[in-house]
C-alpha cells in the first residue's frame, strides 16, 4: 500500500539555522504530495504542495521540490525562526486519475524546536 | 471564515460509556474525514465520507461509527468508549485538493 516515512525527530536548531527534514514515499503512480504544519493546541494546516513531478511547492520561506527519481519531497528552509516551531508532517495523496477520493497517506511527523 | 470546526475541544469518558463528536464545515466540500492523532504514528484514517448520506472505512475503523445526514457535518460516534481510544481526533474536508483541518478533540477515556 501506499506509505509515507519521514526523518525521525525531534530535530533542535538555533535560530537562523538551515532546516532539512527528509520525506520519502512509495511509488505507485503519480500521487500529489503535501507538508502540513502543526502548531501546538492547532489542527493541520496545509504548508505547501506539489501535483507533479519537478514542481516546487513554497510558502512562508519553506520549499520542496518533487523528485520522481529518488520518491523524495524533503521540506527545506534557508533560515529558520522561533516561530517554526511546530510540528511537520509529509503526505502523499492518491495517484493522480485514481480514486482515492482526496484520502491522504501521513508521516508519522517531525518536531522542530527553534531556540533563540 | 470557521473552515472546519470540530465540537466538543476535551472530553473525558469512563470506559464503556458512548458519545458522538460533532464535525461541521461551511465549504460545500463534498469529502470528510475523521483521524486519531497518537504519539508517533501520526494521523491515522478512521472513516470517510465521499457525499451525503455515503460513508466508508479507513484505516483503523474498530470500535467506531460515522454518520453523514448532512453534507456539511460529519460525525463520529463511540459506542463503548476503550482506554485505547484515548487521542486526538481530528475531522477534515476537502475537494480534489489539500485537506482542510478543524483543531480537534482531546478526548481521555478512564
Amino acid at each position: 500500500g501506499n506509505s509515507v516515512t519521514q526523518m525521525e525527530g525531534p530535530v533542535t536548531l538555533s535560530e537562523e539555522a538551515f532546516l532539512t527534514i527528509n520525506c520519502t514515499y512509495t511509488a505507485t503512480g503519480y500521487p500529489s504530495l503535501f507538508w502540513y504544519v502543526q502548531y501546538p493546541g492547532e489542527g493541520l494546516q496545509l504548508l505547501l504542495k506539489a501535483t507533479k513531478a519537478d514542481d516546487k511547492g513554497s510558502n512562508k520561506g519553506f520549499e520542496a521540490t518533487y523528485r520522481k527519481e529518488t520518491t523524495s519531497f524533503h521540506l527545506e528552509k534557508g533560515s529558520v525562526q522561533v516561530s517554526d516551531s511546530a510540528v511537520y508532517f509529509c503526505a502523499r495523496g492518491g495517484d493522480a486519475g485514481g480514486t482515492s477520493y482526496g484520502k491522504l497517506t501521513f508521516g508519522q511527523g517531525t518536531i522542530l524546536t527553534v531556540h533563540p | 471564515n470557521a473552515g472546519v470546526t470540530q465540537t466538543p475541544k476535551f472530553r473525558v469518558l469512563k470506559t464503556g460509556q458512548s458519545m458522538t463528536l460533532l464535525c461541521a464545515q461551511d465549504m460545500n466540500h463534498e469529502y470528510m474525514y475523521w483521524y486519531r492523532q497518537d504519539p508517533g504514528m501520526g494521523l491515522r484514517l478512521i472513516h470517510y465520507s465521499v457525499g451525503e448520506g455515503t460513508t466508508a472505512k479507513g484505516e483503523v475503523p474498530d470500535g467506531y461509527n460515522v454518520s453523514r445526514l448532512k453534507k456539511q457535518n460529519f460525525l463520529l460516534g463511540l459506542e463503548s468508549a476503550a482506554p485505547s481510544q484515548t487521542s486526538v481526533y481530528f475531522c477534515a474536508s476537502s475537494y480534489k485538493g489539500a485537506q482542510h483541518f478543524g483543531d480537534g478533540t482531546r478526548l481521555s477515556i478512564l
